[in-house]
Parts: structure tokens; C-alpha cells; sequence
């Protein structure tokens, strides 16, 4: 099974612009989960889609929103970009049903905002 | 705040040697305890993960410790090889998938 693709892999930014990141899960996964990972706090929780409906959410900005699609795949926007907004954004899926399941991360999209 | 707070930040072992790393949890409800180990411009990757209603859980040189009544887990790396350099996150989950992570261990196998 081809893994988690997540695009763009880089991208550059400038203050109060937005931004729209894609994340394309493993086939059959329905549940896709995105990150904020910053070398000060780790990893983040965003909010978590599945089955197109949001069914959980981390203490973030309404700046930071997300979408998930019929076809699993999802996208996450930051309006109003700021400087701190500058990290690596992972998304993980997961088939979602049931406990404990493992997470299958991208390699991330690298934002920095100037 | 940190839902589940993970030591040291750094490490250093000597190939061959142990590598611990700790991580502390409060909410009482977390059910799932993954490992992640993260080399650069990867994304994390599941190593091993375990149940609270487990003590201990072994997978080739990595063994995870979970003690319940301390809400404490912890990896080891037996026989740490340079291989193993890279970043290993804790993480805790409620039956579901919203994780918490720790903030990370970076280690470092000297060879």
C-alpha cells in the first residue's frame, strides 16, 4: 500500500496570508488526524476527521480549520498566517473504527511564515 | 499543558548500551500508550505501543514498562545501536484517535 502523502512538502509564506495543506491518507483509512510539531512543544493535536466529520479538536485558533473529503482525503487551512505559525504540519491516518489504532504518519509540510 | 510530560530531552549512550526514557501521564483515562521514533524529515513511525491493563511489553531490543498506579511508562533500547539515533515521542490516547504526545527525546548513539 502506497503511505500517507502529504503536499507540499515546503512552503514559504508571509504574514496575514493563507494557506491550505493537503494530506492524502492510506487507502481505507477513513480517519485522518493533523499535527503541529515544533521543536519547542512536539507534536500538537489539530483536529482529527473521520468519515468527513470532525470528531475531535486540539486547542487551536479558529485560524486553523480542516476539511476531510469523501474520498478520505483531507485538507487543512491557516488563515491570517503568523510568525509562530511556522512549523512542520503532520497528518496521520488511521482506519478509525475501533481502540488503539495505529497512526500512520507523512513526512509533513514544512510552512514558514515571514 | 502538557498531557503527558516526557524526560530526558537529550540522551547520549554508547553503542551497546541502555537507553531509558520516561514519560508521566494524569488523565486516568488514557487506554493507549504508543512509542513513535522520528528520524529527520520523516514523519514519526510507530515502534511499540502497550495497554495500562499490561505491565510490560517486549518487541526485539525495545521493551516498554508501564506502571498504573505511578502513571509512568517508559522505552528502553537494549544493545542501542547508531541506528537508533533519532527523536522518540511518547504519546497517550483516549480509545480513539486524538493523541498526546510527549516533547520528544533526541538520542544519540555513539558508535
Amino acid at each position: 500500500k502506497a503511505g500517507v502523502t502529504q503536499t507540499p512538502r515546503y512552503l514559504i509564506k508571509t504574514r496575514g496570508q493563507q494557506v491550505t495543506l493537503s494530506c492524502s491518507p492510506i487507502s481505507g483509512h477513513r480517519s485522518v488526524s493533523w499535527y503541529q510539531q515544533t521543536p519547542g512543544q512536539g507534536l500538537q493535536f489539530l483536529f482529527e476527521y473521520f468519515s468527513e466529520t470532525q470528531r475531535n479538536k486540539g486547542n487551536f485558533p479558529g485560524r486553523f480549520s480542516g476539511r476531510q473529503f469523501s474520498n478520505s482525503r483531507s485538507e487543512m487551512n491557516v488563515s491570517t498566517l503568523e510568525l509562530g505559525d511556522s512549523a512542520l504540519y503532520l497528518c496521520a491516518s488511521s482506519p478509525g473504527q475501533t481502540w488503539g489504532n495505529e497512526q500512520f504518519f507523512g513526512p509533513g509540510t514544512r510552512l514558514t511564515v515571514l | 499543558q502538557q498531557q503527558v510530560k516526557q524526560s530526558p530531552q537529550s540522551l547520549i549512550v554508547q553503542k551497546g548500551g541502555i537507553s531509558i526514557i520516561n514519560c508521566a501521564y494524569e488523565n486516568t483515562a488514557f487506554d493507549y500508550f504508543p512509542w513513535y521514533q522520528q528520524f529527520p524529515g520523516k514523519g514519526p513511525a510507530l515502534l511499540i505501543a502497550i495497554r495500562p491493563d499490561v505491565s510490560e511489553k517486549k518487541e526485539g531490543r525495545f521493551t516498554i514498562s508501564f506502571n498504573k498506579s505511578a502513571k509512568q511508562f517508559s522505552l528502553h533500547i537494549m544493545d542501542s545501536q547508531p541506528g537508533d539515533s533519532a527523536t522518540y515521542f511518547c504519546a497517550a490516547s483516549i480509545t480513539g484517535n486524538q493523541f498526546y504526545f510527549g516533547t520528544g527525546t533526541s538520542l544519540t548513539v555513539i558508535p
